[in-house]
């Protein structure tokens, strides 16, 4: 029940077009969904985050798209460039929790 | 920015020996954690830490594992005798309370061999 689950496992993309990663979660009590960008040899960075309460959330280039009722988040990068090309995370908490939960991570690779 | 900074970059230790990472979490976070990432694998939770004490921990958190805010910026994850399956990146993070975003530094790569 602590899961969350996140396709694709890689993406290709070309320069302009729109990245769509998408997660699934079990835990009804999980209330904040960061989204974390990992380039190789650093560690994740804070990307956007999301609490339950609302169904979008809109950082420049970045949105995260949230369904409570059917557990389900997505990361959608709008015209995506050559230097968003890195691992993406997603991952949940619980309120006052500690622990994050983390997706198994999308490599996303936007081509010139 | 502020920001978590962990020492060594890279750790090479011998199977059995006691290893130590070291960070420093950012300056006016209170919170703590340890995660790792076996190559190829998702970030895992190891503990948490707060006032001193560890309030929660996984199960891969075991008794070769220990944690120590030793003065009033550092904070280390021991590992009493180095496993192969030890071999991992470990991540430490820090946020302000617990309803805040988790920062994390860029890891420190440990080979056990």
């Amino acid at each position: 029940q602590q899961q969350v689950k996140q396709s694709p496992q890689s993406l290709i993309v070309q320069k302009g077009g729109i990245s769509i990663i998408n997660c699934a979660y079990e835990n009804t009590a999980f209330d904040y969904f960061p989204w974390y960008q990992q380039f190789p040899g650093k560690g994740p960075a804070l990307l956007i985050a999301i609490r339950p309460d609302v169904s979008e959330k809109k950082e420049g280039r970045f949105t995260i798209s949230f369904n409570k009722s059917a557990k389900q988040f997505s990361l959608h990068i709008m015209d995506s460039q050559p230097g968003d090309s890195a691992t993406y995370f997603c991952a949940a908490i619980k309120a006052a929790g500690n622990k994050l939960t983390f997706g198994g991570g999308t490599r996303v690779l936007v081509k010139p | 920015e502020p920001e978590v900074t962990q020492t060594p970059s890279h750790q090479v230790t011998q199977m059995g020996q006691e290893v130590i990472l070291r960070c420093v979490p950012i300056s006016n976070h209170l919170y703590f954690y340890w995660y790792r990432q076996i190559l190829g694998q998702k970030v895992e939770f190891l503990v948490s830490f707060y006032n001193n004490e560890i309030s929660e921990k996984s199960e891969i958190f075991d008794d070769q594992f220990s944690v120590e805010r030793p003065d009033g910026s550092n904070f280390t994850l021991k590992i009493r005798s180095t496993k192969l399956e030890d071999s991992a990146m470990y991540f430490c993070a820090s946020s302000v309370d617990n309803n805040q975003p988790q920062h994390f530094g860029d890891g420190t790569r440990l080979s056990i061999l």
